[in-house]
């Protein structure tokens, strides 16, 4: 079957350390992955997109990595603060189309000063 | 421009109630959806469209009906209210594959 996982136990680090974040699926091909932000009663909001030609990508203090021999995402936060402590969720497409958005459990990640 | 706006925020049904969750973007998006999200489990795909006139199945369709009769609204029905259907309900549009979420209704079936 067709599975996204990310790490349900919480990521707890120090402020100033970069914060690595894992997504691993199996059963897909996807053409790109995405990431997204979720504050607690808020929607999500997307932050990156990566295709599956490109290795990596940047955004400010955010990376994201994309294996697709691996099948794994890796996304990073540089320099942490405590603001950046949210949900941070890994989304990609589902086989035979672009109409069915696949999002992965989250991984709750807390910046501590 | 307000983005994906969904009302109620928030409801309490009973058992066998029926209503009806407003989706409505103002970015002229043709592609909208509805998800819940329970916890541990993420957001699931129910019901999706990407255009008027045209919707499709997600991953738990079971228990929900959508239409799409203008660009800018996305209703999901509950037609006889479960307790399993308890949730947070997210509506999002999207375009050149980046999702646009509502603020979500946390709806509560007793």
């Amino acid at each position: 079957s067709q599975k996204i996982e990310q790490n349900s136990e919480a990521l707890n680090i120090q402020e100033g350390k970069t914060a690595t974040l894992t997504c691993n699926y199996t059963n897909y091909s996807p053409a790109y992955l995405q990431w997204y932000r979720q504050d607690p009663g808020r929607g999500p909001v997307f932050l990156l997109l990566i295709r599956e030609n490109e290795k990596e990508k940047r955004k400010e203090r955010l990376k994201v990595t994309f294996d697709t021999t691996l099948k794994q995402s890796l996304f990073h936060i540089t320099a942490s603060q405590p603001a950046d402590s949210a949900t941070y969720l890994c989304a990609l497409f589902d086989s035979g189309g672009y109409n069915k958005l696949i999002f992965g459990a989250g991984t709750r990640l807390a910046v501590h000063p | 421009n307000a983005g994906v706006t969904q009302t109620p925020k928030f409801q309490v049904l009973k058992t066998g109630q029926s209503m009806t969750l407003q989706c409505a973007q103002d970015m002229n998006h043709e592609y909208m959806s509805w998800y819940r999200q329970d916890p541990g489990m993420g957001l699931r795909l129910i019901h999706y469209s990407v255009g008027a006139g045209i919707t499709d199945q997600g991953e738990v369709p079971n228990g929900y009906n959508v239409s799409r009769s203008t660009t800018e609204d996305f209703p999901l029905r509950l037609l006889s209210a479960a307790p399993s259907q308890t949730s947070v309900y997210f509506c999002a549009s999207k375009f050149a594959g980046e999702a646009f979420f509502g603020q979500g209704t946390r709806l509560t079936v007793v």
